[in-house]
C-alpha cells in the first residue's frame, strides 16, 4: 500500500492561472515533505520543502501547504508558465532526520500557452 | 553545483546477463541512493549507502546488489537480469547532517531494457 499518494496522474492548466497539485499520506510519523520536478530525460530536481512544524512555505511562485490533521499537502504554482510543464513528485520522510524519502507516483502537469 | 552522473543513458541487455549501473557524484556526499521509476509507482528505493562499504536495503532490493568502494561511486548490480527489471534507474546523493534534512540530488537516469 502506497504511503504517499498523488491521486491525479495528470493536470492541465492555462498559462497564467494557478496550478494546484495534491498529495496525501498515510504515515503519521512523516514530518518532512518535499516536492521534486522532473523533465523528460532528466533526473528529478528539488523544488520546495516543508517541515511538519509549519503549515506553509513559500518560494517565489511556489507555495506548499501542509494540513497535518488531514495528512494532506498541496503545491500551488502561481502564475503557471509553460516551462512548469513536468512531472511533480511529492516525497515524505519520518523522524530523526531520516535520510530516506518515500515518493508518490507523480502528477504530470501541462501548462497550456 | 552538485553533479551526479550515471554511466549510461540507455542500456539494452538480455535475460540472464549481469548488469552494472554506475553512479558518480562530485560533491563529497555521504549518502547515495538507487531508485527505480515505473509508471504509476513513482520512485522506489532499491538500496542506499551512508558510507563507504556500507549498504542498506530499501523497499525493493530483491534481484539487486550494490557496491560502494569509494565515497563518490555507487554501483547497482543486477546479478541475472530479468524482463521485470526493465525500468528507469535513478541514482541520487545527499549530505549526511544529523541535525537537518537534506534534499537528494539526482542523476539523469539510465533507461534499462531487458529482452
Amino acid at each position: 500500500d502506497q504511503q504517499v499518494k498523488q491521486n491525479s496522474p495528470s493536470l492541465s492548466v492555462q498559462e497564467g492561472r494557478i496550478s494546484i497539485l495534491n498529495c496525501d499520506y498515510t504515515n503519521s510519523m512523516f514530518d518532512y515533505f518535499l516536492w521534486y520536478k522532473k523533465y523528460p530525460a532528466e533526473g528529478p530536481t528539488f523544488l520546495i520543502s516543508i517541515s511538519s512544524i509549519k503549515d506553509k512555505n513559500e518560494d517565489g511562485r511556489f507555495t506548499v501547504f501542509l494540513n497535518k490533521s488531514a495528512k494532506h499537502l498541496s503545491l500551488h504554482i502561481v502564475p503557471s508558465q509553460p516551462g512548469d510543464s513536468a512531472v511533480y513528485f511529492c516525497a515524505a520522510s519520518a523522524g530523526n532526520y531520516g535520510q530516506n524519502f518515500v515518493f508518490g507516483p507523480g502528477t504530470r502537469l501541462s501548462v497550456l500557452p | 553545483d552538485v553533479k551526479v552522473t550515471q554511466s549510461s543513458r540507455y542500456l539494452v541487455k538480455r535475460t540472464g546477463e549481469k548488469v552494472f549501473l554506475e553512479c558518480v557524484q562530485d560533491m563529497d556526499h555521504e549518502n547515495m541512493f538507487w531508485y527505480r521509476q515505473d509508471p504509476g509507482l513513482g520512485l522506489r528505493l532499491i538500496y542506499f549507502s551512508y558510507d563507504v562499504k556500507m549498504k542498506e536495503k530499501g523497499d525493493i532490493p530483491e534481484g539487486y546488489s550494490v557496491s560502494r568502494e569509494k565515497k563518490e561511486r555507487f554501483s547497482l548490480i543486477l546479478e541475472s537480469a530479468s524482463t521485470n527489471q526493465t525500468s528507469m534507474y535513478l541514482c541520487a546523493s545527499s549530505l549526511l547532517w544529523e541535525s537537518s534534512y537534506n534534499e537528494q540530488f539526482f542523476g539523469p537516469g539510465t533507461r534499462l531494457t531487458v529482452l
